[in-house]
């Protein structure tokens, strides 16, 4: 499976919007991206996927440009309560849904 | 949906002693995946199941841990001995096997192991 690196930490205040940039540089044909979240004494929480281009739910967009190589969580408007890890993976089809989780971005939200 | 389910959700036992965890899938959910969390090797994975039968333990750090999935609405990771060094926070996650191409886990609340 690719390789992925992200910032290790990241600050922000309430109300800003927060863009989390991980690099797959290794990403293959069948890949897909996923992103999780995961809150102190918690286990990690599914936010968004995405193959190529632009995938937005009610939580996060995921911004993938046209060689994959890089993609971008975007979090809107973020509160104090999105503090958090933030988990960039890269998954393949054929593996049954195995997931291999790296360091991820710890996002601290200021008042 | 109760989510996924762990227990116990904490455990301190002596080294040497066998500790078992225990995980309920989601109802309906066909792989199962057992994690350990520290703060020095972050996440890792260490076993995961479809359809009951492991597919992949390359993960498992030695022999004293085993994993079993006897049905599909239960699983099991058992350590026997205990060490020190294997206080953590294990998580059992369930899927629905990607083949609607989602790879969204259902996590459970883990449960904090403490070997002394």
């Amino acid at each position: 499976l690719a390789k992925t690196t992200q910032p290790i930490s990241m600050d922000s205040y309430e109300g800003q919007e927060v863009n989390i940039t991980c690099s797959h540089n290794n990403i293959a044909t069948n890949d897909y991206i996923t992103w999780y979240q995961q809150f102190p004494s918690q286990g990690p929480r599914f936010i968004i996927q995405g193959y190529k281009t632009k995938v937005t739910n009610e939580v996060a967009s995921l911004f993938i440009p046209a060689d994959r190589k890089s993609s971008t969580l975007s979090l809107p408007r973020v509160s104090l309560s999105d503090t958090a890890v933030y988990y960039c993976l890269v998954a393949r089809s054929s593996n049954t849904g195995k997931l291999i989780f790296g360091q991820g971005t710890t996002l601290q939200v200021k008042p | 949906d109760a989510g996924v389910i762990q227990s116990p959700r904490h455990e301190v036992t002596e080294m040497g002693q066998e500790v078992t965890l225990r995980c309920k899938p989601i109802s309906g959910h066909n792989s199962l995946f057992w994690y350990r969390q520290t703060m020095m090797r972050g996440l890792e994975l260490l076993i995961y199941f479809n359809n009951n039968v492991p597919i992949d333990d390359s993960g498992m750090p030695e022999d004293r841990f085993s994993a079993k999935m006897p049905n599909a609405s239960f699983s099991t990771l058992k350590i026997q001995p205990s060490e020190p060094r294997d206080s953590a926070v294990y998580f059992c996650a369930s899927s629905l096997t990607p083949g609607q191409l989602t790879y969204e886990q259902y996590f459970g609340p883990g449960t904090r192991l403490t070997v002394t």
